[in-house]
């Protein structure tokens, strides 16, 4: 079955405290991103890899990195975490005609 | 830059009725392609329908539908007969250029009332 993955799923931790948010895609797909969402304002790319090794800034990206090392794995990495990062993330993998998008991680930052 | 407006928060709608929901759009790009995404309240993204900007044809999945006016830049999502499992946040996305990046309106939330 094709699928992104995300972990975790939930994840409530304290300013500056520095954690990981997992990707994976089954499909070999070489196009993935990482989107956030906050009421009101739908969902906004935070970065974005073409292939291995080939990342670059989405709309958003200020307090996060990114790394592709594998095709299928795409880590979103928060060094430290601020209150204004609290949010619903998602992973996300296409090719030309679909994209697909993992479950959600609902990150909250106290 | 592309930008996609979804100018309605929140729509109702009966149960068994029809209702239309609008997107507008703009971008320079010659092809791309519109989307429409369900978010019911378990937060999972589901594809409703996609439109290719070179098919004049108006796209339809069963009870969806949209009506496509490119030269408006417009693209919106008719659901017919609704039911209540239609209850939703809708997001109107656009894709185009080389960077396969899909920019989001700010959805509609869609109520069904039975």
């Amino acid at each position: 079955e094709a699928q992104v993955t995300q972990n975790p799923r939930y994840l409530i931790t304290v300013t500056g405290k520095k954690l990981t948010v997992t990707c994976s895609q089954n499909m070999n797909h070489e196009y993935m991103s990482w989107y956030r969402q906050d009421p009101g304002l739908g969902l906004r790319q935070i970065y974005y890899s073409m292939n291995v090794e080939v990342t670059d800034k989405g709309d958003v990206p200020e307090g996060y990195k990114v790394s592709r090392k594998e095709k299928r794995n795409f880590p979103l990495i928060l060094e430290s975490p601020s209150p204004n990062q609290t949010s619903l993330y998602f992973c996300a993998s296409r090719n030309w005609y679909e994209q697909y998008f993992g479950p959600g991680t609902r990150l909250t930052v106290t | 830059a592309q930008t996609v407006t979804q100018s309605q928060p929140e729509m109702s709608v009966q149960e068994a009725e029809t209702v239309t929901l609008s997107c507008t759009y703009d971008t320079s790009e010659s092809d791309y392609y519109l989307f429409w995404y369900k978010q019911p309240p378990s937060r999972q993204m589901i594809l409703v329908i996609r439109q290719e900007a070179y098919k004049q044809q108006n796209a339809t999945e069963n009870r969806f539908s949209v009506n496509f006016q490119k030269a408006a830049k417009s693209f919106s999502l008719k659901i017919s007969d609704s039911q209540l499992g239609d209850a939703a946040m809708y997001f109107c996305a656009y894709s185009g250029g080389s960077n396969y990046k899909l920019t989001f309106g700010k959805g509609t939330l869609l109520t069904v009332n039975p």
